[in-house]
């Protein structure tokens, strides 16, 4: 299963909402997850199951869609956001990572 | 509180071999599985195999089949990641990573990671 999202990089201000999409190559249901990657930093979950938050992410982080289409929406753009978004799949083994989203401020 | 502690950098010539060591701390280790993933410099997240803690199944991407071992010693509660035959297209951060779901059949996503454990591969 093939993952892609866009934009691939995107710039905005502080307090900004900020949408990134992610599409699977075939129904995967609900069965997706996000990460966000600070510079220089590990991976952390965001988001499992398209929607449900993982315990301590701010709620301004939310993620919408199902079957082959997916947002990851960030309410109210915070400096420490700075990062980039992974989505992944997890339908169906091998386990597949969307090419990442770049998001910087303006 | 949960925590993966992963081995130190490693330098290797191609077409040798590493091993990569994934402790595990603050939870059940045979209770959950564990994925490892890997990122080249400057690129995304490609997903390398999972092992079930608990009955030692496996599961390969299909590239790294037959060319990457993963084992579990519970006593110590640290998973290991074998890779053979390096190439330099192998060079990578290699991260262990928790699988969420716990007792799981098959890998889903991840909650906890290891710090990475840089591999370089060059002659």
């Amino acid at each position: 299963i093939q993952m892609t999202q866009s934009p691939s990089y995107l710039s905005a201000s502080v307090g900004d909402r900020v949408t990134i999409t992610c599409r699977a190559s075939q129904d995967i249901s609900n069965y997706l997850a996000w990460y966000q990657q600070k510079p220089g930093k590990v991976p952390s979950l965001l988001i499992y199951a398209v929607s449900t938050l993982q315990s301590g992410v701010p709620s301004r982080f939310s993620g919408s869609g199902s079957g082959t289409d997916f947002t990851l929406t960030i309410n109210s753009l915070q400096t420490e956001d700075v990062a980039t978004y992974f989505c992944q799949n997890y339908y169906s083994a091998p386990l597949t990572f969307g090419p990442g989203t770049k998001v910087d401020f303006k | 509180q949960v925590q993966l502690v992963q081995s130190g950098t490693e330098m290797k010539w191609p077409g040798a071999s590493v091993k990569v060591s994934c402790k595990t701390s603050g939870y059940s280790f045979s209770n959950y599985g564990i994925n490892w993933v890997r990122q080249a410099p400057g690129q995304g997240l490609e997903w390398v195999a999972w092992i079930s803690v608990y009955n030692g199944d496996t599961n390969y991407a299909q590239k790294f089949q037959g060319r990457v071992t993963l084992t579990t010693d519970t006593s110590t509660s640290t998973a290991y990641m074998e890779v053979w035959t390096l190439r330099s297209d192998d060079a990578a951060v290699y991260y262990c990573a928790r699988d969420r779901e716990s007792l799981a059949a098959v890998p889903h996503f991840f909650d906890f990671w290891g710090q990475g454990t840089l591999v370089t591969v060059s002659s």
